[in-house]
């Protein structure tokens, strides 16, 4: 089946740094990735939607200067929190798109801002 | 816009009891409808998924879900649990040409001894 993995999986940074989750669809090539974010006790998010070869779509009310997404090649994109505080402690999953309804997800990446 | 609902968030069970999460959408366009699992600190594995055709859909654990465009739900069963099934169930709606997957909150399936 179709793999995708996520690194680092646990990542604990100081405030007012940056951070980089990698997003890798393994054995396929994704045009699309999707990045979502999870809160304790609630649903997936949808961040925003990277397009290889092209700027990322962000959702309403996700600040695009504050999560920089780049989806350098058909097999990788990547998630930037920058400048990050302890309010952006949280769970990260991204998705990459294998077909048309055909989403396959990563395992997920602990952000925790100290 | 579409949007989804899941009425519980917590359903405990007994082992080898049947159970039912239920989930309801709502779109203003045709959708494709999905059930993923979450173990712990996980990403989601797809359970099952409605595309077209029998609207009731099956996953190789047994689990069920059956579409009912009329009452606009998505219900996911299966007649008996086991403790390994305890996890965080998600219903998510896809509609439109975005591909864009909106989910339910979760219900947390807890198959108790």
């Amino acid at each position: 089946g179709a793999v995708v993995s996520q690194h680092p999986s646990r990542v604990i940074c100081k405030s007012g740094t940056s951070v980089k989750i990698e997003c890798r669809s393994l054995d396929f090539q994704a045009t699309t990735m999707f990045w979502y974010r999870q809160f304790p006790k609630k649903s997936l998010m949808l961040m925003a939607t990277s397009n290889e070869g092209s700027k990322a779509t962000y959702e309403q009310g996700v600040e695009k200067d504050k999560f920089l997404i780049n989806h350098a090649s058909l097999t990788l994109s990547t998630l930037t929190v920058t400048s990050a505080h302890p309010e952006d402690s949280s769970f990260y999953i991204c998705s990459a798109r294998l077909d048309r309804d055909e989403q396959y997800f990563g395992p997920g990446t602990r952000l925790t801002v100290t | 816009a579409q949007s989804v609902t899941q009425l519980d968030s917590q359903v405990p069970v007994f082992e080898e009891a049947p159970v039912e999460l239920r989930c309801n959408y709502s779109s203003s366009v045709s959708v494709y409808l999905f059930w993923y699992v979450q173990y712990p600190n996980q990403g989601l594995q797809l359970l099952l998924k409605y595309l077209s055709g029998s609207t009731l859909v099956e996953s190789i654990n047994g689990f069920e879900a059956e579409f009912n465009k009329s009452q606009t739900s998505f219900h996911l069963r299966k007649p008996s649990v086991h403790i390994s099934d305890t996890a965080e169930y998600f219903c998510a709606v896809m509609g439109g040409s975005n591909y864009k997957l909106t989910f339910g909150k979760g219900t947390l399936l807890t198959v108790n001894p």
